[in-house]
Parts: C-alpha cells; structure tokens; sequence
C-alpha cells in the first residue's frame, strides 16, 4: 500500500532533541523528495523545507533554518526530522508528504502526522 | 518570498451552493506552480488541485482552478456535504515554497 507512515506522539522538555521518522512503503522511496510542514494548534499550515535524492539536496525555510534538520536514510525508506534544543513554541502537529522534484505536481501522499507536545 | 492571500476567510454555504474561494500572490507565480489542498477537522490535508487547472485522482470534478500570474480561484461547484473543510493554497514557484493561511467552507 501506497503511504508514509509517521512515528508517534512525543512529549518533550523545552532544550531536550528529539528526532521524528516518516517511513514511506509503496513505491520507489528514492525517486520523490518529501517535504515537512507545520500545523500549530489551531493555525494552518506552514511550509519547513524538503529534502531529495541525498540529504545535501535539502532546502529550509528562513523561518526553521539553523532550528531543525532534516534527512534521510534511503535503505530503511524514512525521512527524519530533528531538533536539537526543543522550545515551547514547537509544540505541533508535523506532517511529512511526497513530491516528485517538479513541484508542478503537488504533495500527493501525506503521513498522518505525528504530534510533538513541549512543556516544562 | 512569496506571500499568498486567501480570501475569504471563512464561507458559509448551503449544500448545493457554489464556493468560490480567491488566493492572491504577492508577485507573479511561475509557470502553473500552484495548488490547492483540503484539509478536513483531524486529518492531514489531501492534494485536490495541481498546476493550477488539474484535478489530483479521486478530486470530484465539481472542483475547478483557474486563474494566471498573482491571482487564483478554486471554484466549488454544487458544495456536497463531504466538502465543509478548509482549503489552502501553496505556490512551489521559487525555491521557498508558501501556504496561503487557508479558507474555511462551513455550514451555512
């Protein structure tokens, strides 16, 4: 089955890191980028960056570069995302989705989002 | 980096009503690097529109886009039920990509 699969809830300290995983299975990992976005409770979305066929092919948004990281380890199919020193304000839903490297054709496969709670 | 403008923000419509939902660019979108995703309460969006014209597989054909350069339309022909969502608007035209902040089609 065609899909991308995203590792569960976490709750975190703010400065603790914390890695999320975004597992594809159903088609030929190596030939989509997968892009991560942002949804803040109650707020819409917000485009983080991608990341293609090696991790040196990864583009961020200003709003997240120097914060998070993104890559890939194309022999288990899963994308991660990372964060090395949590904040409040990271408190999300994270959703990871596909795309071919023309954007012309959109994010067709989304994960189910994986929910990251930040609280002292 | 491109700014894109949904309006408006909320619509209120009766089933069988037509939607018309506008997003603007702050400059000029390239080529047909726009689309549109619905995104209903507790689950992640879903691709309805490519390049700007194309319905993704399983988009109903009463959903349509239109539109060139900075302005953009996602029509919404006879609203069913299933359709009382929020529609965002993303532009893959330069190598920062955007979100419009999103439109929300409810239940009149």
């Amino acid at each position: 089955e065609l899909q991308l699969v995203q590792s569960g809830p976490e709750v975190k300290k703010p400065g603790e890191s914390l890695r999320i995983s975004c597992k594809g299975s159903g088609y030929s990992f190596t030939s989509y980028w997968i892009t991560w976005v942002r949804q803040m409770p109650g707020k819409g979305l917000e485009w983080m960056g991608r990341i293609g066929r090696s991790d040196s092919y990864t583009t961020y948004s200003p709003s997240f570069q120097g914060h998070v990281s993104m890559s890939t380890d194309k022999s288990s199919s899963t994308a991660y995302l990372q964060w090395s020193s949590l904040r409040a304000s990271d408190t999300a839903m994270y959703y990871c989705a596909r795309h071919v490297e023309d954007a012309y054709y959109g994010m067709d496969v989304w994960g189910q989002g994986t929910t990251v709670t930040v609280s002292s | 980096d491109i700014v894109l403008t949904q309006s408006p923000g909320t619509l209120s419509l009766s089933p069988g009503e037509r939607a018309t939902l506008s997003c603007r660019a702050s400059q000029s979108v390239s080529s047909t690097s726009l689309v549109w995703y619905q995104q209903k309460a507790g689950q992640a969006p879903r691709l309805l529109i490519y390049g700007i014209f194309s319905r993704a597989t399983g988009t109903p054909d009463r959903f349509s886009g239109s539109g060139s350069g900075t302005d953009f339309t996602l029509t919404i022909n006879n609203v069913e039920p299933e359709d009382f969502a929020v529609y965002y608007c993303q532009q893959c035209s330069d190598s920062q990509w955007t979100f419009g902040q999103g439109t929300k089609v409810e239940i009149k």
